[in-house]
């Protein structure tokens, strides 16, 4: 299987940073990465698939981007909704691993 | 777009369960459908797929040999049977649609359910 790693595995921010986090694949995934929001005690949801497209719904503060390996979700301007684990995902392959998650705390 | 998970409870180790997805409001029978499961305190963690037409199956090494992963596209569900069960096997269980590389959001979708508990102890 794909080995999907995150880094940091917990950020601190305020609101109003501009926050990246990075997400890197064992093997090239080519395009086909996704990022998750997690807010504490609910069930994940999509934010953002191949690489840079967001869901409807997701605010423009949000970006992803990358290819092969290496990808990153940047929050332009964090908002306190933000604040909430993030999980990269590589659908390339059927067995669809997830990263380790990220958590973004209150600085 | 809805997918309602059920059949979570408490088993004793070694025990089992089948855990059911009932998926609405989308061409159920044409998606790669996956569990993916979530320790207490823990991150997610892929633990098996089926595909939509062919039936093929996928799993995780941590579940290999003792989950079984199927689908019924008559009635639009989703089931894990689950044997040998273990305390590492306590997690909650989500119902998930794999992401298809043709999919844009024209066809607007709720990749995830709201999860159900499973718990190994004695």
């Amino acid at each position: 299987d794909i080995q999907m790693t995150q880094s940091p595995s917990t950020l601190s921010a305020s609101v109003g940073d501009r926050v990246t986090i990075t997400c890197r694949a064992s093997q090239s995934v080519d395009s086909w990465l996704a990022w998750y929001q997690q807010p504490s005690g609910r069930a994940p949801h999509l934010l953002i698939y191949k690489t840079s497209n967001l869901q409807s719904g997701v605010p423009s503060r949000f970006s992803g981007s990358g290819s092969g390996t290496e990808f990153t979700l940047t929050i332009s301007s964090l908002q306190p909704d933000d604040f909430a684990t993030y999980y990269c995902q590589q659908y390339i392959t059927n067995s669809a691993t997830f990263g380790q998650g990220t958590k973004v705390e209150i600085k | 777009v809805q997918l309602l998970e059920s059949g979570g409870d408490l088993v004793q180790p070694g025990g089992s369960l089948r855990l059911s997805c009932a998926a609405s409001g989308f061409a159920f029978s044409g998606f790669a459908m996956t569990w993916v499961r979530q320790a207490p305190g823990k991150g997610l963690e892929w633990v098996s797929t089926i595909t939509p037409y062919d039936g093929r199956t996928f799993y995780a090494d941590s579940v290999k040999g003792r989950f079984t992963i199927s689908r019924d596209n008559s009635n639009n569900a989703l089931h894990l049977q689950m044997i040998s069960l273990r305390a590492e096997d306590t997690a909650l269980y989500y119902c998930h649609i794999l992401i298809p590389r043709s999919w844009t959001t024209d066809y607007p979708l709720e990749f995830w359910g709201q999860g159900t508990p499973v718990t190994v102890s004695s």
